[in-house]
């Protein structure tokens, strides 16, 4: 079965560490990929995606993705955490077949300390 | 841009009756929405996709009899959840998606059933 893996369940950094949140699928086709936030008490918020081309991928707030085919792995990173970056991040995978379902990741949970 | 709204944010209700949600694009028209489950702590399970004008299709274990969805409109998608239980308390998520194949997500409805 298709599935996407977050091995960092909880991550706990101070502020100014550097980020960095493994993503694996398990697919061998085609696929986009996605990187969603969670900030407390608020709706999932679009970090980045990769479609094609250049696999190193920017989003907002200074995050960056690098997509691995070969790894089948798309992870996320920062190089210098702030406080507000407390969240939970989610990784996202449609698998390019006739379903276009998006497949999510189990969530990482992020705690900045100041 | 991509906006997605959804009414109402949270609701409760008396095991027996039904309750509807709404999920809206607000500037952006949306042939295919989506409908998940998010249980405390874990990650969006996907219930159903959305189709305008079409019958939604259905995740395995979902029943469709419970989880009524109507897509009315390219910016309009409810989900009704009938003869509701206490096991039916949780947070319903819904996405729409554009023709770029992202998918937006709305706030989100808690609902607790009594």
């Amino acid at each position: 079965a298709q599935s996407v893996s977050q091995h960092n369940h909880h991550v706990i950094l101070s502020e100014a560490a550097s980020l960095e949140l493994g993503c694996n699928y398990s697919y061998g086709g085609t696929v986009n990929l996605f990187w969603y936030v969670q900030y407390p008490g608020q709706h999932l918020q679009l970090l980045l995606k990769y479609f094609s081309g250049d696999p190193l991928v920017k989003g907002i707030k200074g995050f960056e993705a690098e997509f691995i085919k070969s790894k089948f792995s798309f992870n996320l990173r920062k190089p210098s955490v702030q406080w507000s970056d407390t969240a939970e991040y989610f990784c996202a995978v449609i698998p390019m077949d006739s379903s276009y379902k998006l497949i999510f990741g189990s969530g990482t949970r992020l705690l900045v300390r100041p | 841009g991509a906006v997605v709204s959804q009414h109402p944010s949270w609701v409760i209700c008396k095991s027996g009756t039904s309750v509807k949600i709404e999920c809206r694009s607000l500037d952006f028209q949306a042939t295919t929405m989506f409908w998940y489950r998010q249980f405390p702590k874990q990650s969006l399970m996907l219930m159903a996709t959305s189709n305008e004008g079409s019958k939604a299709t259905y995740e395995q274990g979902v029943e469709k009899d419970k989880f009524l969805i109507n897509h009315a409109s390219l910016t309009l998608s409810t989900l009704t959840v009938t003869s509701a239980h206490p096991e039916d308390s949780s947070f319903y998520i819904c996405s729409a998606r554009d023709r770029g194949e992202t998918q937006y997500f709305g706030p989100g409805t808690r609902l607790l059933v009594l």
